[in-house]
């Protein structure tokens, strides 16, 4: 058990719909990732966050958002969601932000889109 | 900008054989460098890391060198168990800066059989 809790563990949908993931990040950790991980496309850096403010972004489609609150935990919305959505999404925690920082990983939440 | 390869699985091995992964990187800089475990069903753990040239970093039996002349970073073991049955994902985090993500090669899976 890494710490990070993520919810739901599953989520299944439809086309056009818009649905949010929810993270809680370690105790004591500051930044958040979301990652992708899909068939096609592998596992894919989304967005980092650090004490509430974007700090890095990657392969986030304009469709997603995301957002950490004031008490550490980050919420990913995916709105007007299509077929190629469907993915595990990974959060992932660190006490900083730097690039030597080990994140730990949840254990994601399966987006089904039908 | 970044990439990481690695070679393709599945790899099926027997119980106490020798393993090797390959994984090579692309990168701007000098990265820190990363294997990530999936077991089924599970979000993915860190398995060990090296943050600079020649660094060896090992847990669990693992092993892999940072390799800078070669760009690369091959993850070894001497006698594979049937519990290690999993995906191994390759990864860097460039250095420098206040953010950070991870870069993923595709994952190799490995099936160790009795």
């Amino acid at each position: 058990d890494s710490g990070v809790t993520q919810t739901p563990k599953h989520l299944i949908t439809a086309t056009g719909q818009r649905v949010t993931l929810r993270c809680s990040p370690r105790s004591g950790d500051l930044s958040v990732y979301w990652y992708q991980q899909s068939l096609d496309q592998g596992l894919q850096f989304l967005i980092q966050y650090y004490n509430g403010e974007e700090r890095a972004k990657g392969n986030i489609l304009e469709r997603f958002s995301a957002q950490q609150f004031p008490d550490l935990h980050s919420e990913l919305n995916l709105s007007s969601l299509e077929l190629g959505d469907s993915a595990l999404y990974f959060c992932a925690s660190s006490f900083q932000a730097g690039p030597r920082d080990e994140q730990f990983f949840g254990p994601g939440t399966r987006l089904t889109v039908l | 900008g970044n990439s990481v390869t690695q070679m393709e699985g599945p790899v099926t091995l027997s119980e106490e054989a020798f393993l090797t992964i390959n994984c090579t990187y692309t990168a701007t800089g000098y990265p820190s460098l990363f294997w990530y475990v999936q077991y089924p069903g599970e979000g993915l753990q860190l398995l060990l890391k090296a943050t600079k040239a020649d660094d060896k970093g090992s847990n669990k039996g693992f092993e892999a060198t940072y390799r800078k002349e070669t760009t690369s970073f091959h993850l070894e073991k001497g006698s594979v168990q049937v519990s290690d049955s999993a995906v191994y994902f390759c990864a860097l985090s460039e250095k420098g800066g206040t953010a950070s993500k991870l870069t993923f090669g595709t994952g190799t899976r490995l099936q160790v059989t009795l």
